[in-house]
C-alpha cells in the first residue's frame, strides 16, 4: 500500500513569509509525528498527534510553529514569519498505534526540504 | 545535556569485520528503544527494536542496559551495504527522541 507522503518535496521561501507543509500518513495509522533535521544533524522532535489531538507541543521551537491534524488523517505544519534558521528537512512519520507498552514502528515520509532565503 | 547521545563516528570497518557502538539516554522513565538506519539524504527506516533481554536480527544484535541507561548495536560480518548512519531512538510516553546518529563506513 501507499506509504507516508509529504508535500511539497521542496520549498524555497523568502524570510518573513508563511509556509504550510503537508503530511498524509498511512491510512489507519493513529499516531503522527513531525520532526526536523538540519544538515548533518539528528532528528529534532517537534510534535506528535494521537488521533487529532496533540498531547505534547513542547518540541515546537517557537510560537511561529503550529500544527494541526484533521479527521485523524492529514496533518499540516505551519511556520509563520519564516526565518533562515528554519531551513531544514521536515520529516513526518506515522505509526499504527500509540501505547507505551507496545513497540510501534514509525514509517517516515520522504520529507520536505525547506529553504528560507 | 542531550537526552540521547551517540558517538558520531565515523566508524571505518573492513568488510567482514564486527563493529559495535552505544547510545546513552538520560530519561530513566523511557519505555521503548529502537535503532533506525538512515542512508544519505533519505528518510530513517526501522532497523530493529531493542528489548530488555537483548535481541538479534540476523547479523545485528541489540542490547539494553537500563541500570546504566544505554543501548548498544553490534553488527557482525559487515557488508558494504551496512554503510549508513545508525540512529538511536528512545520513546518516553510517545515523545520520541533521536540521537544524532553514528556513521558507519564499511570498506572493501
Amino acid at each position: 500500500g501507499a506509504g507516508v507522503s509529504q508535500s511539497p518535496s521542496n520549498k524555497v521561501t523568502e524570510k518573513g513569509k508563511d509556509v504550510e507543509l503537508r503530511c498524509d500518513p498511512i491510512s489507519g495509522h493513529t499516531a503522527l509525528y513531525w520532526y526536523r533535521q538540519s544538515l548533518g544533524q539528528g532528528l529534532e522532535f517537534l510534535i506528535y498527534f494521537q488521533g487529532n489531538s496533540a498531547p505534547d507541543k513542547s518540541g515546537l521551537p517557537s510560537d511561529r510553529f503550529s500544527a494541526e491534524r484533521t479527521g485523524g488523517s492529514v496533518s499540516t505544519l505551519t511556520i509563520q514569519r519564516t526565518q533562515q534558521e528554519d531551513s531544514a528537512v521536515y520529516l513526518c512519520a506515522s505509526s499504527p498505534l500509540l501505547l507505551a507498552t507496545i513497540y510501534n514502528e514509525q514509517f517516515f515520509g520522504p520529507g520536505t526540504r525547506l529553504t528560507v532565503l | 545535556r542531550k537526552e540521547v547521545e551517540q558517538d558520531p563516528g565515523p566508524f571505518n570497518v573492513p568488510e567482514g569485520a564486527t563493529v559495535a557502538f552505544n547510545c546513552t539516554y538520560s530519561n530513566s522513565a523511557s519505555q521503548s528503544f529502537f535503532w533506525y538506519r538512515q542512508d544519505c539524504r533519505k528518510e530513517p527506516k526501522l532497523l530493529m527494536s531493542v528489548y530488555s533481554s537483548g535481541n538479534e536480527d540476523g547479523r545485528f544484535t541489540a542490547q539494553l542496559n537500563r541500570a546504566s541507561q544505554y543501548i548498544s548495536l553490534l553488527i557482525r560480518d559487515s557488508k558494504l551495504s551496512d554503510s549508513a548512519t545508525y540512529l538511536c531512538v528512545v520513546d518516553s510516553w510517545g515523545k520520541f527522541q533521536f540521537g544524532a546518529g553514528t556513521q558507519v563506513v564499511v570498506t572493501p
